[in-house]
């Protein structure tokens, strides 16, 4: 399967534990978003990167969210002391950057996270 | 205001009817436009790029107006499978950035 892949699938956890949550892209993609998604809404963006910089990041990041992209490959998005609020899937997505063919941005199929 | 809104629906037609969303977005610098399909509790795949002068691909048509900015998408001939939820997108820039989704509509065909 060369598509986006995410793990886990999906995770349990206490409130105020740590959670760590891993993307690996298409091999040849150089731009990698986080995005988040709770029920009924459209996601909604979180950062990204190109290659191993970090070139946005939403104000909905807040200082417990870290993400990292260290060689510019996979690319692990953590939350520290974790809160109810943040219960969602949150999704990877993976697309070639500027001045290459097409920018269509490809999705995992997510780490649906719950925070009990 | 949210940036790109949309109808939620649930839209319910019948097997073989037109249905039509709409949406609209409030960042008149957006550039680039597309229809996105997520099935229940499955990860967003792009339907459609939208362009101003309009495109088609088999039964979806998308139209952009930016002067109202404004999106739409027609589904013709509706099928069972077509069931699921249709997200609007904008982006600001060409490509390669980030994009803002819409709530979604909801689609459900019936026999």
């Amino acid at each position: 399967d060369t598509g986006v892949s995410q793990d886990p699938r999906h995770k349990i956890t206490k409130r105020g534990q740590n959670v760590t949550f891993r993307c690996d892209p298409i091999s040849e993609h150089n731009r990698l978003y986080w995005y988040r998604q709770t029920l009924g809404q459209g996601p909604e963006f979180l950062t990204y990167f190109q290659n191993e910089a970090q070139l946005e990041k939403s104000r909905l990041l807040s200082d417990r969210f870290s993400a990292e992209r260290p060689k510019g490959s996979f690319s692990t998005l953590e939350i520290q002391r974790t809160e109810q609020g943040d219960s969602a899937m949150y999704l990877c997505a993976s697309s070639l950057g500027p001045g290459q063919s097409s920018y269509e941005q490809y999705f995992g199929p997510g780490t649906r996270l719950t925070v009990t | 205001r949210k940036e790109v809104e949309q109808d939620p629906g649930p839209f319910n037609v019948p097997e073989g009817a037109t249905v039509a969303f709409n949406c609209t977005y409030s960042n008149s610098a957006s550039q680039s436009f597309f229809w996105y399909r997520q099935d229940c509790r499955k990860e967003p795949k792009l339907l459609m790029s939208v362009y101003s002068s309009g495109n088609e691909d088999g039964r979806f048509t998308a139209q952009l107006n930016r002067a109202s900015q404004y999106i739409s998408l027609l589904i013709r001939d509706s099928k069972l499978s077509d069931s699921a939820t249709y997200l609007c997108v904008v982006s600001l820039t060409g490509g390669g950035n980030k994009l803002t989704f819409g709530t979604g509509t909801q689609l459900k065909v019936e026999l």
